[in-house]
C-alpha cells in the first residue's frame, strides 16, 4: 500500500480563524489526493478531489471559497478551513490512489470554539 | 444517485463468533468494491473485489462479491476483541476519477 501523513493530527483553534491541514504520499507520486470529512458516528463523505497543478473538484454542497485546497507537488495537498466555524468541527481524512485502491492519512482532528 | 448501503448498523458478539456483514450498492458503472477496517484513526484497507464469485482471504477475513445481487459480504470467523472497530464498504465508480462512495458502516464490538 501508500504511506500517507497528515499534519497536524489534532487542532483546537478559535472560530474565524483559519486553519491548514498537510496531506503528503510519502512514497507514491500523487497526481490526485481526495479530501474527505467524517462527523461523529457518520460515514466519510467525500469533499474534493485535489488534482496536482490545477483546481480541485469539488462535492455538491462543499464551498471552494471555504475549503481551499492546493496541491503544489506531487507528493503534497494542502486543505485550508478558512474563517472556521464551530460546525466545521470534524475528522479531516486524507487519500491517495495507487493502482484504483485508496490509502489513507491518519487524519486531522478539528475542533473550533 | 449513487448508493451503499451496508448492514446491520451495529452488531455484539462475543469472542469466537463469526459474524457476516453486508453490504449493497445502486450505482451506475461500477468498478470494484472495498472494504476497510477503521478503529480509532482513518481507515486501513481489507480488501479490494472486481470479480464476482471469488472469494478473498485474510486470516480470519473473508469477502465475496456477488455483482447479479449488487452486494458483497465480508465474513469474521473466530472474533477476537481487536476485532472491534468500524467496517465500512465503498464503491468505485468508473469515469469518476477512482472516487469512492461510502456506506454508513457496521460498528462490531467483540466481547471477551
Amino acid at each position: 500500500g501508500a504511506v500517507v501523513s497528515q499534519h497536524p493530527s489534532w487542532v483546537i483553534c478559535k472560530s474565524g480563524t483559519s486553519v491548514k491541514i498537510e496531506c503528503r504520499s510519502l512514497d507514491f507520486q500523487a497526481t490526485t489526493m481526495f479530501w474527505y470529512r467524517q462527523f461523529p458516528k457518520q460515514s466519510l463523505m467525500l469533499m474534493a478531489t485535489s488534482n496536482e497543478g490545477s483546481k480541485a473538484t469539488y462535492e455538491q454542497g462543499v464551498e471552494k471559497d471555504k475549503f481551499l485546497i492546493n496541491h503544489a507537488s506531487l507528493t503534497l495537498s494542502t486543505l485550508t478551513v478558512t474563517s472556521a466555524h464551530p460546525e466545521d468541527s470534524s475528522f479531516y481524512i486524507c487519500s491517495v490512489c495507487p493502482q484504483e485502491t485508496q490509502y489513507f492519512g491518519p487524519g486531522t482532528r478539528l475542533l473550533v470554539l | 444517485e449513487d448508493k451503499v448501503v451496508q448492514s446491520p448498523l451495529s452488531l455484539v458478539v462475543h469472542e469466537g463468533d463469526t459474524v457476516t456483514l453486508n453490504c449493497s450498492y445502486e450505482v451506475t458503472n461500477f468498478r470494484s468494491l472495498l472494504w476497510y477496517k477503521q478503529e480509532k484513526k482513518a481507515p486501513t484497507f481489507l480488501f479490494m473485489l472486481t470479480s464476482s464469485g471469488i472469494e478473498k482471504k485474510s486470516g480470519r477475513l473473508s469477502s465475496i462479491l456477488d455483482k447479479k445481487e449488487l452486494s458483497s459480504i465480508l465474513n469474521i470467523t473466530a472474533t477476537q476483541t481487536g476485532d472491534s472497530a468500524i467496517y465500512l464498504c465503498a464503491v468505485v465508480i468508473k469515469a469518476a476519477g477512482n472516487k469512492l462512495t461510502f456506506g454508513g458502516g457496521t460498528r462490531v464490538l467483540v466481547k471477551p
